[in-house]
């Protein structure tokens, strides 16, 4: 693979249930995000990760948890869905160790939350 | 608070040349990015601005005046594959992407 990739492409989901949102970059890039993108509004980001190991809150974290165990993979969870959690939710990465301040995104994950 | 404002949708002719304005206040400022999405796909790198004036880069150039919190990108020589929602975005004093709405750009022929 060469990029980033997002799974599933697309999902609708019972309110209530848990949800895990996949994220898996092959660029060996330090920082990657989680924004969702909704009708209207400009990207918001969600969570973000600096470095393997560490996480951060962005400016909508309210019902979404993260982990970064490696520098490949930035999962996002949804532990307990709600219908205003339906959005095309982004992973993105950028190499900010090398003072690359450029985000580059995965294709997107269309989530419906019923 | 912080603030990026660009207009929701603009049309234009195929051939033609287009600006889309963008202007923004936010807490610092660390560069302004343009990225073209088309419907439905993920949102793809078109330039970057750190310092004032004009970067050109093929049919597509972006210019910054960072004394007016402005930007503008200026394509050119239009195409039908041009039409797609431009984003204007400001890297802010803690390096985070504060994201405009977007302007829907309409090609006509």
């Amino acid at each position: 693979i060469a990029g980033i990739t997002q799974a599933p492409t697309s999902q609708i989901l019972a309110a209530g249930r848990r949800m895990t949102l996949r994220c898996t970059q092959d660029m060996r890039h330090n920082a990657m995000y989680w924004y969702r993108q909704d009708l209207g509004l400009g990207l918001r980001l969600i969570h973000y990760s600096n470095t393997a190991g560490t996480t951060g809150k962005g400016e909508v974290p309210d019902g979404y948890s993260v982990s970064r165990a490696n520098t490949d993979d930035f999962p996002l969870t949804l532990a307990s869905a709600v219908p205003s959690q339906t959005s095309v939710y982004f992973c993105a990465s950028s190499d900010t160790s090398s003072g690359g301040e450029t985000q580059y995104f995965g294709p997107g994950t269309r989530l419906l939350v019923l | 608070g912080q603030n990026i404002d660009q207009p929701t949708e603009m049309t234009a002719t195929e051939g033609a040349i287009v600006q889309i304005n963008c202007t923004y206040q936010t807490s610092g400022f660390n560069g302004l990015f343009w990225y073209q999405q088309h419907a439905g796909e993920a949102p793809t790198f078109l330039s970057y601005n750190v310092l004032d004036g004009l970067e050109e880069k093929g049919r597509f150039s972006s210019f910054l005046s960072r004394s007016k919190g402005y930007s503008y990108l200026l394509l050119k020589e239009l195409q039908m594959k041009d039409s797609a929602s431009y984003l204007c975005a400001v890297l802010d004093s803690n390096y985070q992407l504060i994201w405009g709405a977007g302007t829907k750009l309409i090609i006509k022929p």
